[in-house]
């Protein structure tokens, strides 16, 4: 059974730091892609950042750009999502999701962490 | 970046009903690269359909997708009470990929 947790939200003041990481288990994680995509709350979601399986290509949204980085460790069938410069804007729960074999859409999600920034 | 807008924003029905959701977007899907998703409060969502008409494992034959090229259709042929959700819809033909804003099916 594919799954998918998350951990590493929490609240920080704006400006500041946050380490998100997803541990993957139920499947070969090194030949997925992976995402993060975010829910601020009462809003739709947002794709936010992905990685390819070996790292080599990696995407993140305009709204992001510069502040997040994306990570993997493949050894560990865990990824990582390192927000610096966080705004109140970026408060969200943030999910961790696997594209498909089949395509770009997102196959499994995890439940979820929130982060909230705010002073 | 393109846009999916989706109509209407709120659906009410009742059990047994026919739900028919829409999702328009701003340029023509590639290749009809659109997926459906469904979101129960406190809960991800959940992959339902996929390439604008393909169900994923385990998805319920109630569950239809339709479209090609701007517009799209989710189906649900019989309301039961547990599709009572928010359901979006996204594309992956473009980067970025985008959702759409959400429709909310309510029970009337």
């Amino acid at each position: 059974e594919v799954q998918l947790v998350e951990s590493g939200g929490g609240l920080v003041k704006p400006g500041g730091s946050l380490r998100l990481s997803c541990a993957a288990s139920g499947f070969t994680f090194s030949s997925y892609s992976m995402n993060w995509v975010r829910q601020a709350p009462g809003k739709g979601l947002e794709w936010v950042s992905s990685i390819s399986s070996s790292s080599i290509y990696i995407y993140y949204a305009d709204s992001v750009k510069g502040r997040f980085t994306i990570s993997r460790d493949n050894a560990k069938n865990s990824v990582y999502l390192q927000m610096n410069s966080l705004r109140a804007d970026d408060t969200a729960v943030y999910y961790c999701a696997t594209d498909s074999w089949s395509g770009f859409f997102f196959d499994f999600w995890g439940p979820g962490t929130l982060v909230t920034v705010s002073s | 970046e393109i846009v999916l807008t989706q109509s209407p924003g709120t659906l009410s029905l009742s059990p047994g009903e026919r739900a028919t959701l829409s999702c328009r977007a701003s340029q023509s899907v590639t290749s009809s690269f659109l997926a459906w998703y469904q979101q129960k409060p406190g809960q991800a969502p959940r992959l339902l359909i996929y390439d604008a008409s393909s169900r994923a494992t385990g998805i319920p034959d109630r569950f239809s997708g339709s479209g090609s090229g701007t517009d799209f259709t989710l189906t649900i042929s019989r309301l039961e009470p547990e599709d009572f959700a928010v359901y979006y819809c996204q594309q992956y033909g473009r980067s970025p990929r985008t959702f759409g804003q959400g429709t909310k099916v309510e029970i009337k």
